[in-house]
């Protein structure tokens, strides 16, 4: 299906142990993003991406770790999960050529860290 | 940086009310602004943006913002809310290293 598509939606994990989100787009965005959503902040930029190859942090990078080996895809991982990561993360995607800086968002992933 | 800031967490309105959501922006440039909406457990729609090719902006749903530079605000607002607007709505800006949202408005519509 063409779009940007998550996974997987849901995920309940134990403090200490490693988790990764994926993330696929068709579009052939050179950029990508992630987001995590907490009650009160709105969305805050973790990590972004503008190739494959070339990642920078956001806002709140601490504790995340990502890459970009081809263009569709840009998985998170949380190395050692905190249950102050326990939170809702949307990846986004956009297109170098679009002047306007439109992002396009997945469906989102709500992780929950015991 | 840019930023954007909303003011009031949350909004309660009457069905057929007006409904006004605020966002005002802190920017050194020309921003790029956008409105979302997330309906529970769902997420972001895309209500409207501006591109400054024009102040007032019609979005989806009824929805329209205008551009006001003098104010550096960019306001949400539809003339009759319906029970189906509840949700929670954002006001972003944008740029090439990614968007900044403000925390947030719910939208309550009572009966």
């Amino acid at each position: 299906d063409a779009g940007i598509t998550q996974s997987p939606r849901y995920k309940i994990t134990e403090t200490g142990r490693q988790v990764t989100l994926m993330c696929h787009q068709t579009w052939s965005h050179s950029y990508m993003f992630w987001y995590r959503q907490d009650l009160g902040h709105g969305l805050r930029l973790i990590y972004y991406s503008a190739a494959a190859d070339i990642t920078d942090k956001g806002e709140v990078p601490d504790g995340y770790v990502v890459s970009r080996s081809k263009t569709e895809n840009f998985p998170l991982t949380l190395e050692s999960a905190t249950r102050s990561q326990t939170s809702v993360y949307f990846c986004a995607s956009s297109d170098l050529a679009d002047s306007n800086y439109e992002q396009y968002f997945g469906p989102g992933t709500r992780l929950t860290v015991t | 940086a840019q930023s954007v800031t909303q003011l009031g967490s949350h909004v309660s309105v009457s069905e057929g009310a007006l409904v006004l959501l605020r966002c005002n922006y802190s920017s050194s440039v020309p921003p790029y602004l956008f409105w979302y909406v997330q309906y529970p457990n769902q997420g972001l729609q895309l209500l409207l943006k501006y591109t400054s090719a024009a102040t007032l902006v019609k979005g989806i749903n009824g929805f329209e913002a205008e551009f006001k530079k003098s104010e550096t605000s960019f306001h949400l607002t539809k003339p009759s809310a319906h029970m189906s607007d509840a949700a929670e709505y954002f006001c972003a800006v944008t740029q090439r290293n990614g968007m900044r949202f403000g925390a947030g408005t719910r939208l309550t519509v009572k009966p």
